[in-house]
């Protein structure tokens, strides 16, 4: 069975450093979500997108957050700078654009980030 | 704007005995209702979920759940529990009248611990 990929598992970074992440979705899912989770949480929607084009990214703050899936396919998710506050489970998910699944997402095992 | 409340944040139930996850959702149109759930450090995973039709729907795991219009509840059940279900599970809407994918609005979570 197909599944949503996603890396590092765990990284553990200094406030003020670079962290970027990865995800490979399900092959021919045209959506991709990067959602983050605080812990006591639900997930909780940074950036959406449709193939290459961002869709939503009202959630992102974007003085130091950047998403790109510039292909339309694999997505990378940085921070710069990670701040304490950074520090949560962040989730990607991709989902079929038409089909009987279209409603469903498709999540990723995630990456847990402790900012220190 | 869409939302879903799980009043509950812990559950417990003893083993062989039913249980049941309450959530109740806010949204404009007919909703698309979901229940996932999350194992420790894991992502989430897939329940089931109600776009139309039959009230009652049957998913994963001998789980269920039943959409309530008039109560706009969607609490999830099962007839007898087992210690592995324990885990956090989370109630989702998705507002169908807009267009495109959207992304799914979660709740904050219920634990559930089936004991022994």
């Amino acid at each position: 069975e197909a599944e949503v990929a996603q890396s590092p598992r765990y990284k553990i970074t200094e406030k003020s450093q670079a962290v970027a992440f990865w995800c490979d979705p399900i092959s021919g899912h045209a959506t991709l979500y990067w959602y983050r989770q605080i812990l006591g949480q639900g997930p909780e929607l940074l950036v959406q997108f449709q193939d290459e084009s961002v869709v939503d990214d009202s959630q992102l703050p974007k003085d130091r957050f950047s998403a790109e899936r510039l292909k339309g396919v694999d997505s990378t998710l940085k921070i710069q700078p990670a701040e304490l506050g950074d520090s949560a489970m962040y989730l990607c998910a991709s989902s079929p654009s038409q089909g009987l699944n279209a409603y469903e997402q498709y999540f990723g095992p995630g990456t847990r980030l402790t900012v220190t | 704007a869409q939302s879903v409340a799980q009043p509950e944040d812990q559950v417990n139930v003893a083993e062989g005995n039913p249980l049941t996850v309450k959530c109740t959702y806010s949204v404009s149109g007919n909703p698309y209702l979901f229940w996932y759930v999350q194992y420790p450090n894991r992502g989430l995973q897939f329940l089931l979920k109600y776009i139309t039709g039959d009230n009652l729907v049957k998913g994963s795991y001998g789980f269920e759940a039943e959409f309530n219009k008039s109560q706009t509840s969607f609490h999830l059940k099962k007839p007898s529990a087992l210690v592995s279900d324990s885990a956090l599970y989370f109630c989702a809407v998705r507002d169908p009248s807009f267009s495109g994918n959207t992304p799914l609005v979660f709740g904050k979570g219920t634990r559930l611990s089936v004991i022994a």
